[in-house]
């Protein structure tokens, strides 16, 4: 029973660069949830999904970001002209239906941007 | 005031003590509790979720929940080298998906 899976776990890009960050869910988990982890704060939440929908973007910054969980493969987390400071562990976590608040949590892809 | 506050730490306790790590929250909303564990480079892993006033076991682990003084601690028995790691607790207010983090206490369990 693979848990929530998340790729690449680094990656590296270069200010202006784009990034792509893929989550995807437990089996049978259709929320899935994205957080940023800056170095020594908490987990900020940014997005939440449901299939094919945005139910809460309230963490997202205004520019730059985006993400979409498609009928069809796994959840995308992209962030377009990457600055310094997007470095950062973005972690996806998913629920399924029946107990949504409980998350669980992916390895996490840690981003550098040079 | 931050919505969910934790003491950094670190705490350290010895082996085989109890370790007790706190959590106060502000929301009077809050209905549900999260504890995590996050190793260094790791995800958060989740140890328990409680609902309801009062305690929870969960074999070295015991939640406990005051709704009235808003706080929710985590109880670490026989404390474990292993245990050493930084300790979240997050909080849903009632009918929100998203839980609130705290920064986390980061606990070491010297031999």
């Amino acid at each position: 029973n693979a848990g929530v899976m998340q790729n690449p776990r680094h990656l590296v890009r270069r200010r202006g660069q784009e990034a792509r960050l893929r989550c995807s869910p437990m089996k049978g988990h259709s929320h899935v949830y994205w957080y940023r982890q800056l170095p020594e704060e908490g987990l900020k939440f940014m997005v939440y999904l449901q299939k094919e929908n945005i139910i809460d973007e309230s963490g997202m910054p205004k520019e730059r970001f985006s993400a979409e969980f498609p009928k069809e493969g796994p959840s995308i987390l992209r962030i377009q002209q990457v600055v310094r400071g997007d470095s950062a562990a973005y972690f996806c976590a998913s629920s399924p239906r029946d107990t949504q608040e409980t998350q669980y949590f992916g390895p996490g892809t840690r981003l550098l941007v040079l | 005031q931050k919505e969910v506050e934790q003491n950094s730490g670190p705490l350290s306790v010895p082996e085989g003590a109890i370790a007790s790590l706190n959590c106060t929250y502000s929301d009077r909303g809050s209905q549900s509790f999260f504890w995590y564990r996050q190793y260094s480079g790791k995800s958060p892993e989740l140890i328990m979720f409680i609902y309801s006033n009062g305690d929870k076991e969960d074999g070295r682990f015991t939640a406990q929940l005051n709704k009235a003084s808003q706080y929710v601690s985590l109880l670490i028995r026989d404390s474990q080298p292993s245990d050493s790691a930084t300790y979240l607790c997050a909080v849903n207010r009632g009918g929100s998906y998203i839980p609130t983090f705290g920064r986390g206490t980061s606990l070491i369990v010297h031999p």
